[in-house]
């Protein structure tokens, strides 16, 4: 069975500072890398979703995949205290029926 | 206002019991999902569907049971309700079925006594 794996599991920076978040798949059939985060007592939200090897910035969130190692980084730089939530790594696959699987998560603290 | 609606938002139910968890979404997509959260799981895809269509079904069980009454609507039954039932359920929406973002509910926490 699939399996996304995350890390680290949680991780904390100051205001302003750059947080690196990773993720890997085991499913070499992904068709993307989706990255959400969830605020607490909210339900998930999509931040971007990336597909192609290299590089991929919308504001201060990048993410970086890496196809042939199927692993994929999101960068978010200047954190803010905002910016603290859970963030998930998805994987959308059409292998055995299409479904997204995500990863357990990175739980981010940014504090001021 | 909210594009996806789920209610109730807390539901508390005896072992043994069914409920249905209510999910509508307005923002005319053509793909539903439910997702299950717990401590154990922290997000774990159920069922996905397309046009009021099942068309993929992670769960194992036969107590989860989507219904679809109309294209926006999709329901979620549990019956034989069991502790370990205990989560926070998600409904999601997506634009189509593959490759779209998905968009998540505010979720239903569900807690079995």
């Amino acid at each position: 069975q699939q399996k996304v794996q995350q890390s680290p599991e949680s991780l904390s920076v100051p205001e302003g500072g750059m947080a690196s978040l990773n993720c890997t798949s085991s499913d070499r059939n992904f068709q993307y890398f989706w990255w959400y985060r969830q605020h607490s007592g909210e339900g998930p939200k999509a931040l971007m979703s990336i597909f192609s090897d290299g590089d991929k910035k919308e504001g201060r969130f990048t993410a970086h995949l890496n196809k042939a190692s199927l692993h994929v980084s999101l960068h978010i730089r200047d954190s803010q205290p905002s910016d603290s939530a859970l963030y998930f790594c998805a994987v959308s696959s059409g292998t055995g029926g299409y479904k997204v699987v995500f990863g357990s998560g990175t739980r981010l603290l940014v504090s001021p | 206002d909210p594009k996806i609606i789920q209610k109730p938002k807390y539901l508390v139910a005896v072992t043994g019991s069914e409920k249905i968890l209510i999910c509508e979404q307005y923002l005319g997509h053509n793909a539903m999902y439910w997702y299950r959260q717990s401590a154990k799981k922290p997000l774990e895809f159920m069922f996905s569907y397309s046009y009021q269509k099942l068309m993929d079904n992670q769960t194992a069980s036969s107590r989860f049971q989507p219904q679809s009454s109309k294209k926006n609507h999709l329901d979620l039954q549990i019956t034989a309700l069991k502790p370990d039932d205990s989560a926070t359920y998600f409904c999601a929406s997506s634009q189509d079925r593959q490759g779209y973002e998905q968009y998540f509910g505010p979720g239903t926490r569900l807690t079995v006594l």
